[in-house]
């Protein structure tokens, strides 16, 4: 019940292409669904993120879909760049609980 | 403003050994968390506090893991004895307070290799 499921674990894109990762999740309580990018050697950090109210939310080329009855949500990449080649999370979370999050897609851009 | 510090940030030991890593979160963020994250899989909660008090402890594995928070600031958790299986990176997280939403900013990692 506290799963987030992701696919897929590898992804290759051509430049200017767009990714899409998707997540599900099950238990109906979570309210709030960040997305986490993460480089090699580094910490993750937050992206964007969406509540369960919104069916969709955009920051610059970065785009969080969510279906509230599917109970399924994912990002979109417009426009792909190299810089973009990275590890990216989804996570779940409520109220005061902690983050659950997703076993993460790994992003290859190529040139 | 100066970013979640851990240190070290590799560390290779013997099975059966002790280890110790240590974080400095953002200042001023009373929410301090510890993470697992192993190779291939996303980070898992290992024990948050709140101020110097915990919070979540559910997932740590008590019977060898161990973490303090002195003063409510800088923290540090300790692995004894190590396994082969504990290898992966700690990582540390802050944020200004006790709720999922509130953004949690991550240091770098300690990179722990068992042999």
């Amino acid at each position: 019940q506290q799963q987030v499921k992701q696919s897929p674990q590898s992804l290759i894109v051509q430049k200017g292409g767009i990714s899409i990762i998707n997540c599900a999740y099950e238990n109906t309580a979570f309210d709030y669904f960040p997305w986490y990018q993460q480089f090699p050697g580094k910490g993750p950090a937050l992206l964007i993120a969406i509540r369960p109210d919104v069916s969709e939310k955009k920051e610059g080329r970065f785009t969080i879909s969510f279906n509230k009855s599917a109970k399924q949500f994912s990002l979109h990449i417009m426009d792909s760049q190299p810089g973009d080649s990275a590890t990216y999370f989804c996570a779940a979370s409520m109220g005061y609980q902690k983050v659950t999050f997703g076993t993460g897609t790994k992003l290859q851009v190529i040139p | 403003e100066a970013g979640v510090a851990q240190s070290p940030r590799y560390k290779i030991i013997e099975k059966r050994q002790s280890v110790a890593f240590w974080c400095n979160p953002i200042s001023g963020h009373a929410t301090l968390y510890w993470y697992q994250q192993i190779l291939g899989q996303g980070p898992k909660l290992l024990i948050q506090f709140q101020n110097n008090g915990v919070v979540d402890d559910s997932q740590l594995p008590k019977d060898r893991f161990s973490a303090e928070r002195l003063k409510g600031v800088d923290s540090t958790l300790k692995i004894q004895p190590a396994k082969l299986e504990d290898s992966a990176v700690y990582l540390c997280a802050s944020s200004l307070r006790d709720r999922g939403h509130d953004e949690q900013f991550f240091g770098p990692g300690t990179r722990l290799t068992v042999l």
